[in-house]
C-alpha cells in the first residue's frame, strides 16, 4: 500500500512549455485534489475532483487543467508554464466525497518555471 | 533545499517543554478542523482532528482546543521532542467544502 504518489519529484521548464504531472492512490477513495504551496501562502487548492468523473476549481485554478482518469488516477496539466506557477504541487486524496475526513498527501513535486 | 516555510511565523521551544501553536480560523461557519505536519521536503501530515460540536479532543501527546466564539483553534505537544520541528499547519472545512489551509507556524525545537 504505497498510498499517494505523485511524479515527477522535481522538473525544470522553460516559460511556455508544457506539462503534466501525476497522482495516483492506492486506497481506494473517491475524492482527490491539488494543491500548491508557495512560501508564506500554506496550501492553496488547485482543482479537486469529488468522485470519479467530475472534477471542480478551487481557489487558483487559472493556468491549469486536471483529468480524473480513473478512481486511482488524477493529473494536473499546465499548458504553458509562466514562472508564477513555480511551486510545490502536491496531491491528496480522501475516502469520500467532500466528507470531513483526513485527507492523505503525496510526496510533492517541485516545479520551478525559468 | 526546502522553501516552503519562509516567512512562517516561528515558535522555539526547548526540548522537553510544552509547545502551543495557535490558529485563527476565518469562517464561523466551518465546523470540521484538522491540524497537519509537514516535515521538509515531505507532504502534510495528519495530526489530529476535531468537530464543532466538541471543544477538546486528545491524541498521543497532542492536544486541540476549539474556541469557537474567538475561531481559535490551538495545538498543544506535550514534552516537546527534536523529531516534532516541523511546519503546522491548521484547516478548516464547512461540511461538503474543501478544507482551506492556514499559513502555518514553523516549530523548532532546541536540543
Amino acid at each position: 500500500n504505497a498510498g499517494v504518489t505523485q511524479t515527477p519529484k522535481f522538473q525544470v521548464l522553460k516559460t511556455g512549455q508544457s506539462m503534466t504531472l501525476q497522482c495516483a492512490q492506492d486506497m481506494n477513495h473517491n475524492s482527490m485534489y491539488w494543491y500548491r504551496q508557495d512560501p508564506g501562502m500554506g496550501l492553496r487548492l488547485i482543482y479537486y475532483s469529488a468522485s470519479e468523473g467530475t472534477t471542480d476549481k478551487g481557489e487558483v485554478p487559472n493556468g491549469y487543467n486536471v483529468s480524473r482518469l480513473n478512481k486511482r488516477e488524477f493529473s494536473l496539466r499546465l499548458e504553458s508554464a509562466a514562472p508564477s506557477q513555480t511551486s510545490v504541487y502536491f496531491c491528496a486524496s480522501i475516502r469520500q466525497g467532500l466528507a470531513q475526513d483526513t485527507q492523505y498527501f503525496g510526496p510533492g513535486t517541485r516545479l520551478t518555471v525559468l | 533545499g526546502e522553501s516552503v516555510g519562509l516567512h512562517l511565523p516561528t515558535l522555539s521551544v526547548q526540548e522537553g517543554d510544552n509547545s502551543i501553536i495557535n490558529c485563527a480560523y476565518s469562517n464561523s461557519a466551518s465546523d470540521y478542523f484538522i491540524w497537519y505536519k509537514q516535515e521538509s521536503g515531505k507532504g502534510p501530515q495528519f495530526i489530529i482532528d476535531i468537530r464543532s460540536n466538541m471543544d477538546k479532543r486528545q491524541g498521543q501527546r497532542v492536544t486541540v482546543l476549539l474556541n469557537k466564539t474567538v475561531k481559535h483553534l490551538s495545538l498543544q505537544i506535550a514534552a516537546t521532542q527534536p523529531g516534532d520541528s516541523a511546519v503546522y499547519f491548521c484547516a478548516e472545512a464547512l461540511s461538503g467544502t474543501p478544507l482551506v489551509f492556514g499559513k502555518g507556524t514553523r516549530l523548532s525545537v532546541i536540543a
